[in-house]
């Protein structure tokens, strides 16, 4: 089945650690993108990417890093600089930067 | 700055009930896609319906449909015969384009309206 998978489902970080957020799709898009949800919020950006080994910033890239060295892969790093990390991680990728976006299950990121 | 509003948080109506989902936005572009993204309690995103600009026909999907009012930048989703599955928040999204980036597009959400379809 193809498909966006997210992992973990549930993330827990101590202050001062970094932590790596997993997306992974295999319906060969082109484009993907990293948002966070918050509650009574709509979703905010955080990178997207158009094409392999590069990505820009969206609009709340502050404490966040990426990369995207393989099509199928786009990993975000929550660093330790995001003093409020808590909140819900979606990865989404499309068949082109225009193209209707496919969302993952999503990560739940908490600190503890 | 380009805006989507979702006037209404929260929302419920009786089983097999039409109800109508309300979404304005702001935009200077002419040429632009609507969407309407359901996350039902399993927090997966779901795309429902999209709608292109420079298309007067509203579009349909079932018992989901829209109505794509342009000079007012308005575009409700009405959903028909509802059932307990829809229950689910509801998002509206514009596609934006950013001109500082070369061609590139980007989501930009309302906060949602929560429906709850009751038995």
């Amino acid at each position: 089945d193809g498909g966006i998978t997210q992992s973990p489902k549930y993330l827990f970080r101590k202050e001062g650690q970094n932590v790596t957020l997993s997306c992974e799709q295999n319906l060969n898009h082109d484009a993907m993108y990293w948002y966070r949800q918050d509650p009574g919020q709509g979703l905010r950006l955080i990178y997207y990417s158009q094409i392999v080994n590069d990505f820009q910033k969206g609009d709340i890239a502050e404490g966040y890093s990426v990369s995207r060295e393989k099509k199928e892969s786009f990993p975000l790093t929550v660093t330790s600089a995001q003093k409020n990390p808590t909140a819900f991680y979606l990865c989404a990728s499309s068949i082109t930067w225009r193209g209707i976006q496919y969302f993952g299950a999503g990560t739940r990121l908490s600190v503890l | 700055a380009q805006t989507v509003t979702q006037s209404q948080p929260e929302m419920s109506v009786q089983e097999a009930e039409t109800v109508t989902l309300s979404c304005t936005y702001d935009t200077s572009e002419n040429n632009y896609y609507l969407f309407w993204y359901k996350q039902p309690p399993s927090r997966q995103m779901i795309l429902v319906i999209r709608q292109e600009a420079y298309k007067q026909q509203n579009a349909t999907e079932n018992r989901f449909s829209v109505n794509f009012q342009k000079a007012a930048k308005s575009f409700s989703l009405k959903i028909s015969d509802s059932q307990l599955g829809d229950t689910a928040m509801y998002f509206c999204a514009f596609m934006k384009h950013v001109p500082a980036e070369g061609s590139n597009y980007q989501l930009i959400w309302g906060a949602g309206t929560k429906l709850i379809i009751k038995p």
